[in-house]
């Protein structure tokens, strides 16, 4: 079955303890992003990555981290997470841009006390 | 820069009526594609609709339906034959047809109630 595959699905941390959050898709998706949905505010990208090894920050990519080491696998680093970092997170991809249809994941909801 | 706007926080329908969503959009582009995701309360993301700027007809999936009106940077989201299951979030998203810009605007989001 086509999917992007998040994980974990809940995470609750303490603020400087680093956390990654996982992302793989398995449909040879050349692009792939994440962003953060805050109430209010839509969702708001954080990073992408064009194909391997070619990534590039988007709207809000203060105190993240990622990596495209293999085309499958995207993830989502916080070296000293904060609370302003609190948020519903989202791995996505597709295989081209323009009007291609984005695959998302299931969602992280990352809580930082 | 562009901007995505939903002005209508929060939208109920009585199940079997029809609602229409708003969207406006602010771009001095004239290639563009536009989108209708629904997020249930699973957080699962799902493609309703898309509009390319360059093609006038109103796209249309079944039950769902946009009015397109690019002058006035406008693009609503009908639902027709409201069921339990249409209750959502529902964000409206641009995209520049500029193939350097990979950013997707997304709006702050309508939340769809219906009404049994």
């Amino acid at each position: 079955e086509a999917q992007v595959t998040q994980n974990p699905r809940y995470l609750i941390t303490v603020t400087g303890k680093k956390l990654t959050v996982t992302c793989s898709q398995n449909m040879n998706h050349e692009y792939m992003s994440w962003y953060r949905q805050d109430p209010g505010l839509g969702l708001r990208q954080i990073y992408y990555s064009m194909n391997v090894e070619v990534t590039d920050k988007g709207d809000v990519p203060e105190g993240y981290k990622v990596s495209r080491k293999e085309k499958r696998n995207f993830p989502l680093i916080l070296e000293s997470p904060s609370p302003n970092q609190t948020s519903l997170y989202f791995c996505a991809s597709s295989f081209r841009l323009g009007n291609e249809k984005l695959f998302f994941g299931s969602g992280t909801q990352l809580s930082v006390l | 820069a562009q901007t995505v706007t939903q002005s209508q926080p929060e939208m109920s329908v009585q199940e079997a009526e029809t609602v229409t969503l708003s969207c406006t959009y602010d771009t001095s582009e004239s290639d563009y594609y536009l989108f209708w995701y629904k997020q249930p309360p699973s957080r699962q993301m799902i493609l309703v609709i898309r509009q390319e700027a360059y093609k006038q007809q109103n796209a249309t999936e079944n039950r769902f339906s946009v009015n397109f009106q690019k002058a006035a940077k406008s693009f609503s989201l009908k639902i027709s034959d409201s069921q339990l299951g249409d209750a959502a979030m529902y964000f409206c998203a641009y995209r520049s047809a500029e193939y350097s810009n990979y950013q997707l605007i997304w709006g702050a989001g309508t939340k769809l109630i219906i009404k049994p």
